[in-house]
């Protein structure tokens, strides 16, 4: 079973404050990395698709980055929202590509 | 979105019972998957399809069991339904193999 691990496990800021959180994994065989946000009573919807070393995406106030050679992605969100609230996942591709694998999340609260 | 259809969406039932859970897709893809959603665990993969009659199982296969005789329904079953099976049961479908994934609405499974 791949190793995912997301730090940390929960977060609270003030609305306005900037955050930011990380996926780790192997770095051997990678072949891609998805972050998901995942809103209380909804099902996760895919925000980013990270696939070559030093990848940086960006959507609006949220930006991800790569590093395959030592195994993390960060995650940033630049001045927070209560909307922000969610879990946020990774995922990898995992047992010859065909599974894929989540870490456990962090879950971010945003207070107004 | 993706066209991905989850039923039932809520089931009371109880220990003992056989329940099917089925999820429906109208996009023709080849990956489909089922995972069960617990605290402190994120999402764990319970069986997976690449195609029709291929099916192999995840993390959390134990007591579960699938089918997949058309390309568009992936079906989910609880033999003999336990109390530990009560969870949120999503779906979801892979465009690619570098792509991520787009999750159904979810099932709340209560067993009493």
């Amino acid at each position: 079973i791949l190793n995912v691990e997301q730090s940390p496990q929960s977060l609270h800021v003030q609305e306005g404050d900037s955050t930011n959180f990380t996926c780790s994994f192997p770095s051997s065989n990678f072949y891609a990395l998805h972050w998901y946000r995942w809103e209380t009573a909804k099902s996760p919807k895919a925000l980013f698709v990270m696939t070559l070393n030093g990848d940086e995406k960006k959507k609006g106030r949220i930006s991800a980055t790569l590093n395959t050679k030592e195994g993390y992605s960060y995650l940033y969100i630049k001045g927070s929202q209560p909307e922000d609230s969610a879990t946020y996942l990774c995922a990898l591709p995992s047992g010859g590509y065909q599974k894929v694998t989540f870490g456990t999340g962090t879950k971010l609260q945003v207070i107004p | 979105d993706a066209g991905i259809t989850q039923s039932p969406r809520h089931k009371v039932t109880e220990t003992g019972t056989p329940v099917t859970l089925r999820c429906h897709q109208t996009e023709n893809h080849r990956y489909m998957y089922w995972y069960r959603q617990d605290p402190g665990h994120g999402l764990r993969l319970i069986h997976y399809s690449y195609g029709v009659k291929d099916t192999d199982k995840g993390e959390v296969s134990d007591g579960y069991s699938v089918s997949r005789s058309k390309t568009e329904d992936f079906l989910l079953t609880l033999e003999s339904a336990t109390s530990s099976q009560t969870s949120v049961y999503f779906c979801a479908i892979r465009l690619g193999m570098d792509q991520p994934q787009h999750f159904g609405d979810g099932t709340r499974l209560s067993i009493l």
